[in-house]
């Protein structure tokens, strides 16, 4: 089993943009379109904020968003707010064998 | 709104058993696939073990597979995780999760509940 690669950190200043990667393979983020992110605060947890690679559930503002190319997916925070400072995870289904690989996480800093 | 309380978490010894439990409720339990997913403090999160929404398919990530068996009880709208053999390695808080699709989607989540393995 392998966990999906994501950078260990990210960083942006207020008003500006910030885009995380989530690196599989082909047989999980190349293959499926069940690709998902999560939000978690601190002591808190995580909160689905992107599924099926881009959908957002209702509730989660429109400026979080997610996208999908090869096999890396991709979450884009824009309009960065000091309430967007947490950690991110991505998730992938892998098929029967291994099922859910999830990303290391990266921890979003707002400057 | 759906909801999911998790309970069962404790203190134990290595090589000891305990047994989570995962209550649901606004939501109809028995059409989700559900899934338990942990967290080591201070790590990401790792998935555990998914059981199809019949009951019929069950499958457990390699950390813990042949050492925890997941179930489900419809009729109690109730997950459960029985875990065996536990090792250090194992403490986490161990969260129950609904999917939206295969594998996927995992919303909502409970508080978790800790489970500490030491001696």
């Amino acid at each position: 089993q392998s966990a999906l690669t994501q950078p260990p950190s990210a960083s942006g200043s207020p008003g500006q943009s910030v885009t995380i990667s989530c690196t599989g393979t082909s047989a999980d983020v190349g293959l499926y379109n069940d690709v998902s992110w999560y939000q978690q605060h601190p002591g808190k947890a995580p909160k689905l904020l992107i599924y099926e690679v881009f959908r957002r559930p209702s509730g989660v503002p429109d400026h979080f968003s997610g996208s999908k190319s090869g096999n890396t997916a991709s979450l884009t925070v824009s309009g960065l707010q000091a309430e967007d400072e947490a950690d991110y995870y991505c998730s992938s289904y892998a098929g029967t064998n291994d099922y859910v690989f999830f990303g290391g996480g990266t921890k979003l800093t707002v400057l | 709104q759906a909801q999911l309380v998790e309970s069962g978490g404790g203190v134990v010894q290595p090589g000891r058993s305990l047994t989570l439990s995962c209550v649901a409720s606004g939501f109809n339990f028995r059409y989700y696939g559900m899934h338990w997913v942990r967290q080591a403090p201070g790590k990401g999160l790792e998935w555990v073990a998914v059981i199809w929404y019949d009951g019929t398919y069950k499958h457990y990530g390699d950390s813990v597979k042949g050492r925890f068996t997941i179930s489900r009880d419809n009729s109690k709208n109730t997950l459960s995780l029985e875990m065996n053999n536990l090792r250090v390695e194992d403490t986490a808080v161990y969260y129950c999760v609904r999917e939206k699709s295969r594998g996927a989607g995992f919303d909502p989540w409970g508080q978790g509940t800790q489970v500490t393995v030491s001696s």
